[in-house]
This record gives C-alpha cells, structure tokens and sequence, in this order.
C-alpha cells in the first residue's frame, strides 16, 4: 500500500524557515517525481514544485510564487522528500501536501499524503 | 503559464442527477488533463487522467472528454459520496496548474 506521511508542520513567524518532510513506503521511491502541493484555509490547490527522479537527475521545478525561497529536495536511501522553505510569508500559510507523481512527465499525481499545517503568523 | 478556469464554481444537484463540470484552459493542452475529487478534511483523490482515463478504482459514472482548450467531467448519476469539491489540473507544462474548484453541494 502506498503511504505518504509529511512531518514538520507548524507555526512559524513571518521571515523564519521551516524544513517539512515526508515519509514514502509502499512503492519504489526512487523511480517517481514527487511534487510538493498546498491549499490555503478555504482556498483551493496551488502546485509548489517538483524535484524528478534519480534517472533525471533530480533536477526541479517551482512555482514562481515560491521560487528562490523553497527548495524541494530528496533522499532515495531514506525514501524521505523534504520542502526547505525560507523567507517565509503569512500567505505561505497553507496545509502542505507530499504528492506522488504516477509516471513522469505528462503524468498525474496519484497518490497524496494526508497534509501538514503550516502557519506563518506573528 | 496556463490558466484553468473552471463553471460553474458553486452547484447544487439531488441524488441520480446528471452532472457536468466544464474547465477551460488559456492554451491549446491536447489532453493533458486531470480531474480530482476533494472531500473536506481530505486530500484530493485522482479521477480521471489524460483527459478521459478513468484511475483504477474510480466508478464508473464518472467520465471526462475534451481536447484543446475545452473540458468535461461528468458525474452520470451523482450519489451521496460525490458530494465534494472537483478540481481540474493542467499536465502540459510546467508550473502546473489546477482551476479554482467546482463545489457540488445538495
């Protein structure tokens, strides 16, 4: 059964960093792009990024509300995906979701964890 | 980037109607569409991809079609449990992008 469980969510001052993880079992880590996903309280999905996998060269993509202030990384001997994100904003607030992608490029993300809550507030 | 404009927003449906979503995309996409089911409290769930695939797992009455710029989703026969939230989401390039989501309440 796949799973993905992401970590680290919480509250966070305007400015600060937060680094959020997410746990994979249940399929062949190493061979999928993940994407990292995120909904505002109420709002609907925003894409933040995608980091590919290890056949190309983990290389990544963002959105250009996050880009050069996150940084989606990846650890295939550990099965973990992380979202490094800095300078954080209070419309950063969002649930943060660890996204599977099915195939690679023109594919759909089949599998979604259970999200994590980031909030960013003084 | 790609916008994805999804109607009506807000629709309000009984049990056993027939219910269509239409997303509209700003550029020419083929078919590289998806469709998600948001229930509240819940991460989305894959419906449909390339446009009209059905995921595994997902009943039948749902069904999706269009190319190019114009796409469907259609519930056949709406039951209980597909009282939720649908989003599009464009799979032609990067960033990704989904529409702003079509509230299918009672």
């Amino acid at each position: 059964e796949v799973q993905l469980v992401e970590s680290g969510g919480t509250l966070v001052q305007p400015g600060g960093s937060l680094r959020l993880s997410c746990a994979a079992s249940g399929f062949t880590f190493s061979d999928h792009y993940m994407d990292w996903v995120r909904q505002a309280p109420g709002k609907g999905l925003e894409w933040v990024g995608r980091v590919r996998n290890k056949a190309n060269t983990h290389t990544t993509e963002y959105a250009a509300s996050v880009k050069g202030r996150f940084t989606i990384s990846r650890d295939d001997s550990k099965n973990s995906l992380y979202l490094q994100m800095n300078s954080l904003k209070t419309e950063d607030t969002a649930v943060y979701y660890c996204v599977r992608v099915s195939g690679t490029y023109r594919s759909p993300n089949d599998y979604w964890g259970q999200g994590t809550l980031v909030t960013v507030s003084s | 980037d790609i916008q994805l404009t999804q109607s009506p927003s807000f629709l309000s449906a009984s049990v056993g109607d027939r219910v269509t979503v239409a997303c509209r995309a700003s550029q020419d996409i083929s078919t590289s569409l998806a469709w998600y089911q948001q229930k509240p409290g819940k991460a989305p769930k894959l419906l449909i991809y390339d446009a009209s695939t059905l995921q595994s797992g997902v009943p039948s009455r749902f069904s999706g079609s269009g190319s190019g710029t114009e796409f469907t989703l259609t519930i056949s026969s709406l039951q209980p449990e597909d009282f939720a939230t649908y989003y599009c989401q464009q799979l032609n390039s990067y960033p990704r992008t989904f529409g702003q989501g079509t509230n299918v309440d009672i």
